[in-house]
């Protein structure tokens, strides 16, 4: 069975840090992408980072670009987001999303809350 | 960034009624390897999005056959040709083309 869980969330004061992990059972991160999709409360989906695997390449929102910094961690089969100079909306849910095609988005966890509140 | 736009926003739907969601996309999701990366979720209360369609018009392993993606270039479709209480949710497109990946705003399924 595919797995991926979550973990890292939490309550944090704006301006602070926070890591994101995500780590995967009964599947490999070796190809496609895998994506930080999170989604504020009672609001729709939004894609916040993404890495491909093979190649490392990047990419992240506007709304997060300079402040949060997508990595992967091969030997552990684990995805991270560190997450800098946090702001009340970034409160969401986040989802560690993996592409088992490409564009696909097929696998989703079920997500690690971050509350941004002083 | 390519900007998806769903319509409607709220769907109320009898029991055994046909669903119809729409999708447009602001440029063309036809990739420059010939496939178009337009998917499909299904959110329930409570839940993780569940992916549904991929490619359009490709159902995932255990989908019900109810369920139909159809479409090209910027405009696409979901259909359900009977609509069972189990398909209460929230249902989303999603270009996977064009990065950043980008969802519609996401369309409210309930039973009237």
């Amino acid at each position: 069975e595919v797995q991926l869980v979550e973990s890292g969330g939490g309550l944090v004061q704006p301006g602070r840090s926070l890591r994101l992990s995500c780590a995967a059972s009964g599947i490999t991160f070796d190809d496609y992408g895998v994506h930080w999709v999170r989604q504020s409360p009672g609001k729709g989906l939004e894609w916040v980072s993404g890495l491909i695997w093979s190649t490392g390449s990047v990419g992240y929102a506007d709304s997060v670009k300079g402040r949060f910094t997508i990595s992967k961690d091969e030997a552990k089969n684990s995805l991270h987001l560190q997450m800098s100079s946090l702001r009340p909306e970034d409160t969401a849910l986040y989802y560690c999303v993996k592409d088992m095609t490409p564009g696909g988005a097929e696998y989703w966890g079920q997500g690690t809350q971050v509350t941004v509140s002083s | 960034d390519v900007v998806m736009t769903q319509s409607p926003l709220s769907l109320p739907v009898t029991l055994g009624q046909p669903a119809s969601i729409s999708c447009r996309s602001s440029q063309s999701l036809v990739h420059g390897d010939g496939n178009t990366y337009l998917n499909w979720f299904q959110q329930r209360p409570g839940q993780s999005p569940r992916h549904l369609i991929y490619k359009v018009s490709n159902r995932d392993s255990g989908v019900p056959d109810r369920f139909s993606g159809s479409g090209s270039g910027t405009d696409f479709t979901l259909k359900i040709i009977r609509v069972e209480a189990e398909d209460v949710g929230v249902y989303y497109c999603m270009q996977g083309t064009h990065w950043p990946y980008t969802f519609g705003q996401g369309t409210k399924l309930e039973i009237k």
